[in-house]
């Protein structure tokens, strides 16, 4: 079974742009979620997205979105990026049983 | 709500050395508990996790980890670490909320 895949990998950014990542869950995993990794912070929960639908949410500010589609992808926009959006974004899928998360490699993005 | 602590930030240990890396978590109730590996450039692995019936737990690559109830604890353990256990690990704890939260990571450095 294929992993949870990521695009792009790599971004550059500068300040005030906006960016759109993209993660396909493992099939049949129907949960999404997003989190952003940065050093000493650890893992911070961003949202996460069940049946198209947005079930739980972390503390980050309105300018970080995102969506599910039918196909059970999803997507995070972040609008307005500033410095401190640099990270690496990593999606998981969690299992059916919802026990279980699986991630993908993630999205290093760069704001300059 | 819910929140992991990991002591040990970044730990340095020799070939053949014994690991042992601290998760301290807060919540009253039942929790499901887990320990993930990130490697150099690799994205993040489940390296165990434990869910209910025997408190020590046996994961990939020769890891453990014991969950002592009474002390809110689910350490992780290698009895010797070998250059590749180089890595990142995260201990996570999902409580109240099926969305698992994360410790900050250790970092742990094995010198050949």
């Amino acid at each position: 079974k294929a992993g949870v895949t990521q695009t792009p990998r790599y971004l550059i950014k500068t300040r005030g742009q906006q960016v759109t990542l993209s993660c396909s869950p493992i099939s049949g995993h129907r949960s999404v979620s997003w989190y952003q990794q940065t050093p000493g912070q650890g893992l911070q929960f961003l949202f996460e997205y069940f049946s198209e639908t947005q079930r739980n949410k972390g503390n980050f500010p309105g300018r970080f979105s995102g969506r599910q589609f039918s196909n059970s992808r999803s997507e995070m926009n972040v609008s307005t990026l500033e410095l401190g959006d640099s990270a690496l974004y990593l999606c998981a899928s969690m299992t059916p049983n919802q026990e279980t998360q699986y991630f993908g490699p993630g999205t290093r993005l760069l704001v300059l | 709500a819910q929140s992991v602590s990991q002591h040990n930030h970044h730990v340095i240990l020799s070939e053949a050395a014994s690991l042992e890396l601290g998760c301290n978590y807060s919540y009253g109730g039942t929790v499901n508990l887990f320990w993930y590996v990130q490697y150099p450039g690799q994205h993040l692995q489940l390296l165990l996790k434990y869910f209910s019936g025997d408190p020590l737990v046996k994961g990939i690559k020769g890891f453990e980890a014991e969950f002592i109830k009474s002390k809110f604890s689910f350490n992780l353990r290698k009895p010797s670490v070998q250059w590749s256990d180089t890595a990142e690990y995260f201990c996570a704890v999902n409580g109240g909320s099926y969305i698992p939260t994360f410790g900050r990571g250790t970092s742990l450095i094995v010198h050949p």
